[in-house]
């Protein structure tokens, strides 16, 4: 379904607690990026990756770390610095820049 | 930064009207501009695209305009229908990444 996979589908959380969301592909895609979605937000844009070994900051960075070891995956990990980490993610991938993002089913992380 | 703004944030429409959605966008260097669907509790899939190459595209009841002079774009569905309800989100990209609006929620009434 789609070729973007996310897991786990729920997250739950403790304050001051590091989790990390993975997300995988398998569509040979450079670019891979992380939207942090919220009610009446729209989708933001935390970081983005356009090739192994490398990846930006977006919009709304802090509080996140990612890396990309591999082609295939591009975990996000959610730090116990990131103040409100309630939302859902939501992971893509387009074969290079500028063209259609494909989007993984989503986590809905909440903090208990 | 570059960011991308949507109107309206909710729309309601009579199945068989028609529904129109408006985009607008910061950076000069955006060249391509999709459309998503998102249905609730999906993930978003993308139902139309324009580069900025084009001015107008079209999909059966889907057509999207550009107009890079003024940088705006719009999603034009005709014919709705109750299965077009969802939240409709643009984007615009460029060679780095594709930024978001904040979304459409469109509900089609019978």
């Amino acid at each position: 379904d789609g070729g973007i996979t996310q897991s786990p589908k729920y997250l739950f959380r403790k304050e001051g607690q590091n989790v990390t969301l993975s997300c995988e592909q398998n569509l040979n895609h450079d670019a891979m990026y992380w939207y942090r979605q919220d009610p009446g937000q729209g989708l933001r844009l935390i970081y983005y990756s356009q090739i192994v070994n490398d990846f930006q900051k977006g919009d709304i960075a802090e509080g996140y770390s990612v890396s990309r070891e591999k082609k295939e995956s591009f975990p996000l990990t959610v730090t116990s610095a990131q103040k409100n980490p309630t939302a859902f993610y939501l992971c893509a991938s387009s074969i290079d820049r500028g063209n259609e993002a494909f989007f993984g089913q989503g986590t809905r992380l909440t903090v208990v | 930064g570059e960011n991308v703004e949507q109107h309206p944030s909710t729309l309601s429409v009579q199945e068989g009207d028609s529904a129109v959605i408006k985009c607008t966008y910061s950076d000069s260097a955006s060249n391509y501009f999709p459309w998503y669907k998102q249905e609730l509790g999906k993930r978003p899939q993308l139902i139309i695209d324009i580069r900025s190459n084009v001015g107008e595209k079209k999909d059966q009841r889907i057509a999207v305009t550009l107009n890079k002079t003024a940088k705006h774009f719009s999603l034009h569905i005709t014919e709705t229908q109750p299965e077009d309800s969802a939240v409709y989100f643009c984007a615009a990209g460029n060679t780095d990444k594709l930024i978001f609006g904040t979304g459409t929620r469109l509900q089609v009434f019978p």
